[in-house]
């Protein structure tokens, strides 16, 4: 039972060009969370998904910041235009139901951003 | 808004010795408060929660105390080891929104 896959694991973009990251939730897990963490800082919460649907992405920059969870495939966090200040730890969880216990929760090893 | 802190950014203790990490939280909605560890090119990995209903949880060499009326978490690793370096991450959840707190970096000195 592998657990929540993120890949790539890192990423190298150029200023103006676009980031995808993947996330794919453990088996059965329907409910995905993607978070940022900058250099020496805790995990910013950005945008939690289920299915199909958007349920919170009050944490999602207003621009160039997009995310999705197709009912097939993996979740997908985009990023348009990148900029020097988007490089950092970007992490994925997923739960089989909404939000209870910590141990509901399984996060990804991240992928790190690097903008140059 | 909604906030979750924590008191020192840093902390040092002597291999063998207990460690004590605190938080505080802003705001009393939350169903769990939860302590994750995260060692340095990994993710969170859960160490243990509590329910908002509990003052007191204990695991395998940790324990966490809730005191809801000064709004203060913590977190006490008994006799630390090297493995426990890390930063470590108090979360409380409600419903659909989940809140980290900075982190504090626990380093252990052999």
């Amino acid at each position: 039972n592998a657990g929540v896959m993120q890949n790539p694991r890192h990423l190298v973009r150029r200023r103006g060009q676009e980031a995808r990251l993947r996330c794919s939730p453990m088996k059965g897990h329907s409910h995905v969370y993607w978070y940022r963490q900058l250099p020496e800082e805790g995990l910013k919460f950005m945008v939690y998904l289920q299915k199909e649907n958007i349920i919170d992405e009050s944490g999602m920059p207003k621009e160039r910041f997009s995310a999705e969870f197709p009912k097939e495939g993996p979740s997908i966090l985009r990023i348009q235009q990148v900029v020097r200040g988007d490089s950092a730890a970007y992490f994925c969880a997923s739960s089989p139901y909404v939000v209870t216990g910590g141990d509901g929760y399984t996060f990804g090893s991240g992928t790190r951003l690097t903008i140059v | 808004g909604e906030s979750v802190g924590l008191h020192l950014p840093t902390l040092s203790v002597q291999e063998g010795d207990n460690s004590i990490i605190n938080c505080a939280y802003s705001n009393s909605a939350s169903d769990y408060f939860i302590w994750y560890k995260q060692e340095s090119g990994k993710g969170p990995q859960f160490i243990i929660d509590i329910r908002s209903n509990m003052d007191k949880r204990q695991g395998q060499r940790v324990t966490v105390l809730l005191n809801k009326t000064v709004k203060h978490l913590s977190l006490q690793i008994a006799a630390t080891q090297p493995g426990d370096s890390a930063v470590y991450f108090c979360f409380k959840t409600s419903y659909d929104k989940v809140i980290f707190g900075p982190g504090t970096s626990l380093s252990v000195i052999p």
